[in-house]
């Protein structure tokens, strides 16, 4: 199994610009969750997803898109990037709900110029 | 508001020592993890603990949830115990809370 992948692991953007994050993961998971980490803080949630079709908002949605046509695939869409949007994230899944072991990505860094 | 809270900020041991890193939380929780950060950013869960305590090899983490906190010890540190060590909870919902971290350096 390649547990759970994330691409690209590095990206930089304009002020305006779009664009998504994939994450995929081939455990047949049904809960699957996008983190930020910013600096000297812990991970925020941004929107998670408790099976296909099924998504719901986290911590700090505001700016993010959240689709989840099948159970592998969970992309996390920048709609127009600000520089405030500058983090790292992290993607996961967990078979059943949080109430699990958290499988992570590798994460992607983001910067936003 | 909930919070997650992990002390101390900041760890700094001499190779073979041993730690307590300690989280705090606001509400009672169902649901209690304990993560570690590798210096290359990698997450790995280390336990799922609502309740209790487990141990795996050098490892072990107690929850005591009627008093809201949970431990994590580490015995016999090793550079490759480096990082930062998160606690997370979900406060009986679906979202998972975090705390903001010990960064533990282990100096061989």
């Amino acid at each position: 199994n390649a547990g759970v992948t994330q691409t690209p692991k590095f990206q930089v953007l304009k002020t305006g610009q779009s664009m998504t994050l994939q994450c995929a993961q081939d455990m047949n998971h049904e809960y699957m969750s996008w983190y930020r980490q910013d600096p000297g803080m812990g991970l925020r949630l941004i929107h998670y997803s408790v099976g296909a079709g099924i998504t719901d908002q986290g911590e700090v949605p505001n700016g993010y898109n959240v689709s989840r046509s099948t159970t592998e695939d969970f992309p996390l869409r920048l709609l127009s990037a600000a520089p405030s949007q500058t983090s790292v994230y992290f993607c996961a899944s967990t078979p059943g709900t949080t109430r699990g072991e958290q499988f992570f990505g590798p994460g992607t860094r983001l910067t936003v110029l | 508001g909930i919070q997650v809270e992990q002390s101390p900020p900041d760890l700094i041991l001499q190779e073979g020592a041993n730690s307590t890193l300690r989280c705090n939380f606001s509400d009672s929780v169902n649901n209690l993890q304990w993560f570690h950060q590798n210096p290359w950013g990698q997450l790995i869960n280390l336990f799922y603990i609502p309740s209790g305590t487990k141990q795996n090899g050098r490892l072990s983490a107690t929850t005591v949830a009627t008093e809201r906190y949970s431990l994590l010890y580490i015995s016999s540190s090793q550079t490759t115990d480096s990082g930062v060590y998160f606690c997370a909870t979900d406060f009986g919902n679906e979202k998972l809370t975090f705390g903001t971290g010990t960064r533990l350096t282990i100096i061989p």
